[in-house]
Order: structure tokens, then sequence, then C-alpha cells
């Protein structure tokens, strides 16, 4: 079974600097899709960045970037010029890209977050 | 404005009361899901639906019930049977196999008196 570790239960970071949120995963599985998503006071989850396993490149979104280590099964957040708007709870997700034999919809599966604070 | 609509926002129950949370989208996803939320982990699956009239356990099914007699709509019934009701529940949506992005309503804590 596919798990995701996100070992740092809470983070802090001055604004304007830069933080890195880790994320580690295991599963057999070649190829699949890895997320990132915050969740603020407001309780709704956002989608944040996405990396499909089989691209090479580290995904970005403006001041969002990846670190995506596939042999090591690391994907780690990393938030520039952090803004007191970015903190909020950061969810690292996983998902197999292929269906399982049956039908079955593939699950989100997600670690168990990392709550970041900016200061002012 | 497309997106997902849980409601209600709050939601306390009695004991051995059933309740029921809504959740309805106007986004076209075939596939919907319901997810909970503790404190101190992360979101496990309740429930999902890849089609109408068809829906599947996920972890933690006991004492829940879905429903998805339309695309739009999946609500949740959180049983008597739940002995631990108490938590942020949450629904998604998706457009079937493709993009594999999952999209998020508000979210409705649910209490226990």
């Amino acid at each position: 079974a596919q798990t995701v570790t996100q070992s740092q239960p809470e983070m802090s970071v001055q604004e304007a600097e830069t933080v890195t949120l880790s994320c580690t995963y295991d599963t057999s599985e070649s190829d699949y899709y890895l997320f990132w998503y915050k969740q603020p006071p407001s309780r709704q989850m956002i989608l944040v960045i996405r990396q499909e396993a089989y691209k090479q490149q580290n995904a970005t979104e403006n001041r969002f970037s990846v670190n995506f280590q596939k042999a090591a099964k690391s994907f780690s957040l990393k938030i520039s010029d952090s803004q007191l708007g970015d903190a909020a709870m950061y969810f690292c997700a996983y998902r197999n890209s292929r269906l399982p034999s049956g039908g079955a919809t593939n699950k989100l599966i997600f670690g168990t977050g990392t709550l970041l604070a900016v200061q002012p | 404005d497309g997106g997902i609509t849980q409601s209600p926002k709050y939601l306390f129950r009695k004991e051995g009361q059933n309740v029921t949370l809504s959740c309805e989208q106007n986004l076209n996803h075939d596939a919907m899901y319901w997810y909970r939320q503790d404190p101190g982990q992360g979101l496990r699956l309740i429930y999902y639906s890849q089609i109408v009239n068809d829906f599947q356990k996920g972890d933690i099914a006991e004492g829940y019930s879905v429903s998805r007699e339309k695309k739009e709509s999946f609500p949740l019934t959180v049983t008597s049977a739940q002995k631990n009701p108490t938590a942020f529940y949450l629904c998604a949506s998706s457009i079937q196999l493709a993009k594999n992005i999952q999209y998020f309503g508000a979210g409705t804590r649910l209490s226990v008196l």
C-alpha cells in the first residue's frame, strides 16, 4: 500500500524568506501523481502544485516549486518570497496514474500535514 | 461560478440521530468523493462515486452511507452507527481519469451534542 509521510508537523518562516516543506512517499508504482494542497484557516483545500512522476522537470507555479527526487521518493515544496497569506496547513498527496484492476478509482493518499506560520 | 458547495457549514448531531451532509457540484465532473479530517491526521477517504448510481467504500466507510442519484449531488449520511462522528468533512470531485485533479468544497464541521 502507498503511504505519504510529512515529518515536519510545524514550520515557521519570516516574511519574504524561503521555506521548504518535506514529503516522502512509498510506492511500487512507476507512474503516479504527486500534489501539494494548501488548507488555510477557512479549511478549504486548495491545489498548490502537481507533479507527474514520468516528468523529470520539477513543476513550478509562481512562487511555489517542487524538488521531485523519484529514486529517493521525495517531493518537497519550496515557497519563495513568503507572504502572510501563505500561512496554512500544507498537505502532500499521492495518487496512482492507472486504475487498479476492477475499475476502482484512484484515491488521494494524504500525509498528516505541515502547519506553516509566516512571521511578519 | 463553477465549484463545489457543501452545506451546512456547521452541523450538530444528537445521540442516535442520523444526519446528512450535502455536496453539490456544477463542474460536470463524473467522480465525487467524501473525506474525513481529524486533528493531526491527513484526510481519509469515506466513500467515492465514479458515476451516477454507483459508489464504492473507501477506507473508513463504517457508520456512513451515500447516494448518487444525480451527477451533481453526492450526499453523505452519518448514521447512529458512527460512534465518533465529530470531525471535519470534505467533499471533492474530479473529471474521471483526466488529469486526476480533485477539487474540494469548503467543508462541513460536524459535532456531537
